[in-house]
């Protein structure tokens, strides 16, 4: 079935850059997506891209495709305090189906 | 806009008892998803709705869980007999067309 991994842990200095790793098995995968979830709360949208596409600039996130390792990556620059969150990577097969959810990568952000 | 919202936020019941969640999507979203979440993990799909009709079901959604969304409009999430392993964050989104999901706050769902 499908599968979606991340790395569990991520820790960066504020101002540095964060890269959180994603990696699929479906390759049938056409739409992928970012969200971040605050402690207790809901996810919250960041970005996504289409398989057709190799990169998304979205202000301080940029989001790589590499299709044929079907990796995906995202890329917080300036990273502060405010980014501390878990970042989940999803993917799914047409816009309107049901995602499929990595474990989400816990980003710590050290002043 | 208003968003996804979910009522309650949190729920603690005795085990056996039934609960009962809501879920009111965007506006003029015709998608609604129900999703689990559990510590550590990330979110697993539960069903989903295009305006009335389910669409489909996942098999951890056992004949304990049923949801309805009898108008098109808002759904509920309904558990019978509720055991200790149905704790959880469950979590609604919503969609229009082939769009991206919008999550709602979830429900936390305690059993004692």
């Amino acid at each position: 079935g499908e599968d979606v991994e991340q790395s569990l842990f991520l820790s960066v200095r504020e101002g540095d850059s964060s890269v959180i790793n994603c990696t699929y098995t479906d390759s049938s995968s056409t739409y992928l997506y970012w969200y971040k979830q605050e402690p207790g709360a809901g996810l919250q949208l960041l970005t996504y891209i289409f398989s057709n596409m190799d990169m998304k600039q979205d202000q301080r996130l940029t989001v790589l495709l590499n299709k044929k390792d079907k990796h995906l990556s995202l890329r917080i620059a300036d990273t502060q305090t405010g980014d501390s969150a878990i970042y989940f990577c999803a993917e799914t097969s047409s816009g309107n189906t049901p995602l499929v959810f990595g474990k989400g990568t816990r980003l710590s952000v050290i002043a | 806009d208003t968003g996804v919202s979910q009522n309650p936020r949190h729920k603690i019941t005795k085990r056996g008892q039934n609960v009962t969640f809501r879920c009111d999507p965007i506006s003029e979203h015709n998608r609604l998803y129900w999703y689990r979440q559990t510590l550590g993990q990330g979110p697993e799909f539960l069903t989903y709705f295009q305006n009335e009709a389910q669409l489909e079901k996942s098999r951890l959604l056992s004949d304990r869980f049923s949801a309805e969304r009898p108008k098109g409009s808002f759904s509920t999430l309904e558990i019978q007999r509720t055991e200790q392993g149905d704790s959880a964050m469950y979590l609604c989104a919503s969609s229009r067309g082939i769009n991206e999901q919008f999550f709602g706050p979830g429900t936390r769902l305690t059993v004692l």
